[in-house]
């Protein structure tokens, strides 16, 4: 079956634009998550959905961040006011308890 | 919290030597353990998993065991071939009820000489 896809896979952008990242987790997998990969480090976790809720954001770094899944499935993540330090692979994961990755955003923020 | 802590890479080895990757974790409760691994210019996969303590993961003749005694979760692998060399990463899920967040160790990149 299909995995966790994201698109797109690559985004520039500059410095205080707006983005959207999404997330097309594996078909009836409730949980999704998104993580940070900065380069040479490991993902840092961003925000956790069960269904259509936000369980768990406290990995989110500030109010320009936030993020959607309004019908359980598809999630959005969404930046305001883009800063160069945000550049970054955003990755998302759906399971429980496994989690399985999509291949990334790789976001620039010039 | 919870953290993970893993050896600093890069590591490089020749093709059929054995490899040791050191992961030790700090947590509350009884948390699953993971080694994932990212080949180059692809997404991070599941390499092996173990949820409780003595458990041994194995996939692609790479092994670790969940030893609560030592908090560690050490991988290894008795030869590498060319195809292993990647970044590994060990993480760390929070027991049931605790957070559903995966916690990562930084990484250690693997490079396989012929």
């Amino acid at each position: 079956g299909a995995g966790v896809s994201q698109t797109p896979s690559n985004k520039v952008t500059e410095k205080g634009k707006y983005v959207e990242l999404r997330c097309d987790p594996i078909s009836g997998h409730t949980a999704l998550y998104w993580y940070r990969q900065s380069l040479g480090q490991g993902p840092e976790f961003l925000i956790y959905f069960q269904g259509t809720g936000a369980a768990d954001d406290s990995g989110l770094p500030n109010d320009r961040f936030f993020a959607v899944r309004p019908e359980g499935s598809v999630s959005t993540l969404k930046i305001q006011r883009t800063e160069r330090g945000d550049s970054a692979v955003y990755l998302c994961a759906s399971g429980v308890n496994t989690q399985y990755f999509g291949p990334g955003t790789r976001l620039t923020v010039l | 919290g919870n953290s993970v802590t893993q050896m600093e890479g890069p590591v490089t080895l020749s093709e059929e030597a054995f490899l040791t990757i050191n992961c030790t974790y700090t947590a509350t409760g009884y948390p699953s353990l993971f080694w994932y691994v990212q080949y180059p210019g692809e997404g991070l996969q599941l390499l092996l998993k173990a949820t409780k303590a003595d458990d041994k993961g194995s996939n692609k003749g790479f092994e670790a065991t969940y030893r609560k005694e030592t908090t560690s979760f050490h991988l290894e692998k008795g030869s590498v071939q060319v195809s292993d060399s990647a970044v590994y990463f060990c993480a760390l899920l929070g027991s049931r009820g605790g957070s559903e967040k995966l916690v990562f160790g930084k990484g250690t990149k693997l490079t396989v000489n012929p």
